[in-house]
This record gives structure tokens, C-alpha cells and sequence, in this order.
């Protein structure tokens, strides 16, 4: 049982280059969740997906593009990277939408830097 | 906007020493909770108080919510190095999302 996996765990990209993220969870949950992590500000919400077959913007859209492949997968892309996009980025899932608790299991994070 | 300010933003103890972090939120939740960060990993859920609830403990952990104050405190007593990590706190008021805090930083010394 791995939980949240996540690929690449380190990448460097040249400013206009694109990538995608991936994410995979084993624990059958229904919500799957993207962050991004800057030095003093915490953990932002990208963009999250409440159940297979929807997306929704989160705090910091701009710039990337999420698919839900499938309950399982959960894929973040940056189309025209930029060096503002140099970040750390944590994929999380829940199961939020079996009661009131929305706790949340993490990934080990993908460094990015943009030169 | 961030929902969670947690105050202090660093704190070095001894070990043995209890560590008091508090957060504080702006806004009407339904849940609160605090995560734990080591250094290069992702967060671990360690409690959840809910909005009615006043406290709640975890092994060496004691979390209280006072939501007149809209403020929580996460208590580790009895601290070891092993707790030197970063600490979260985060706030459920839109259902399925959480919003996140800037962290508090604690540094257990051996």
C-alpha cells in the first residue's frame, strides 16, 4: 500500500519547456488535491478534483492545467513553464465525501525549478 | 489569501520541553487540523478538533479551539528530537478543501 505517489520527485526545466506532474493514489479516494509549496507561505491550492470527472480551480490556477485520468490518477501541467513556477508541489488525496472529515494524505512532493 | 496564520513562526526547546504553536484563522470552519512536515517530505495529518469541540488529545498531543477567539493551539509535551519538523495548521470551510497556514518551524534540541 503506497498512498500517494508522485513522478518526478526532482525536475529542472528551461522557462517555456513543458512537463507534466503525476500523481497516483491506492487508497480509493474520491478527492484528489494539487499544492504548491513556497518558503513562508505554506501549502496553495492549484487546482483539485472533488470526484472522478471534475475539476475545480483552486487558489493559484494560473498557469498549469490538471486531468482526472481516472479515480486513481491526477496529472498537473505547466503548458509554458516560467521561473515563478520554481516550487515545490504536493499531490493529496481524501475521501471527504464520506463524512465531515476532509483529512487529507500527501505525496513526497516534486522539486521543480525553472531556469 | 491564507485562512491559518500560525504564530511563532520559528521555536528551538530543549528536549523534554513542551512546545505550544498557535494558529489562527479569519473566517467561520467547520474542522480544524494540524499536519506535520519533515524536512524534503510531504504533510501527515496528526489531529482534527471539530468546531464544537473545545480539546482534544493525541498521545503527546493536546489541541484546543476556541472559535469566540477563532484561534487553536497545538501542545507537544514531553518534546523529543524526532518532533523537529514544521507544523501546519488547517482550516475546513469550504467542505472539500482545506486551506493551509504558513507553518510553524520547531527545532528540538538533543
Amino acid at each position: 500500500n503506497a498512498g500517494v505517489t508522485q513522478t518526478p520527485k526532482f525536475q529542472v526545466l528551461k522557462t517555456g519547456q513543458s512537463m507534466t506532474l503525476q500523481c497516483a493514489q491506492d487508497m480509493n479516494h474520491n478527492s484528489m488535491y494539487w499544492y504548491r509549496q513556497d518558503p513562508g507561505m505554506g501549502l496553495r491550492l492549484i487546482y483539485y478534483s472533488a470526484s472522478e470527472g471534475t475539476t475545480d480551480k483552486g487558489e493559484v490556477p494560473n498557469g498549469y492545467n490538471v486531468s482526472r485520468l481516472n479515480k486513481r490518477e491526477f496529472s498537473l501541467r505547466l503548458e509554458s513553464a516560467a521561473p515563478s513556477q520554481t516550487s515545490v508541489y504536493f499531490c493529496a488525496s481524501s475521501d471527504w465525501n464520506r463524512g465531515p472529515k476532509n483529512i487529507q494524505y500527501f505525496g513526497a512532493g516534486t522539486r521543480l525549478s525553472v531556469l | 489569501s491564507q485562512q491559518g496564520e500560525e504564530d511563532p513562526q520559528a521555536l528551538s526547546i530543549q528536549e523534554g520541553e513542551n512546545a505550544t504553536m498557535n494558529c489562527s484563522y479569519k473566517t467561520s470552519i467547520n474542522n480544524l487540523q494540524w499536519y506535520r512536515q519533515n524536512s524534503g517530505r510531504g504533510l501527515v495529518h496528526l489531529i482534527l478538533i471539530r468546531s464544537n469541540e473545545r480539546e482534544k488529545h493525541s498521545g503527546r498531543l493536546r489541541v484546543t479551539l476556541d472559535t469566540s477567539k477563532k484561534s487553536s493551539s497545538l501542545l507537544i509535551t514531553a518534546s523529543r528530537a524526532a518532533d523537529t519538523a514544521s507544523y501546519f495548521c488547517a482550516t475546513d470551510k469550504y467542505g472539500n478543501k482545506l486551506v493551509f497556514g504558513a507553518g510553524t518551524i520547531l527545532r528540538v534540541k538533543s
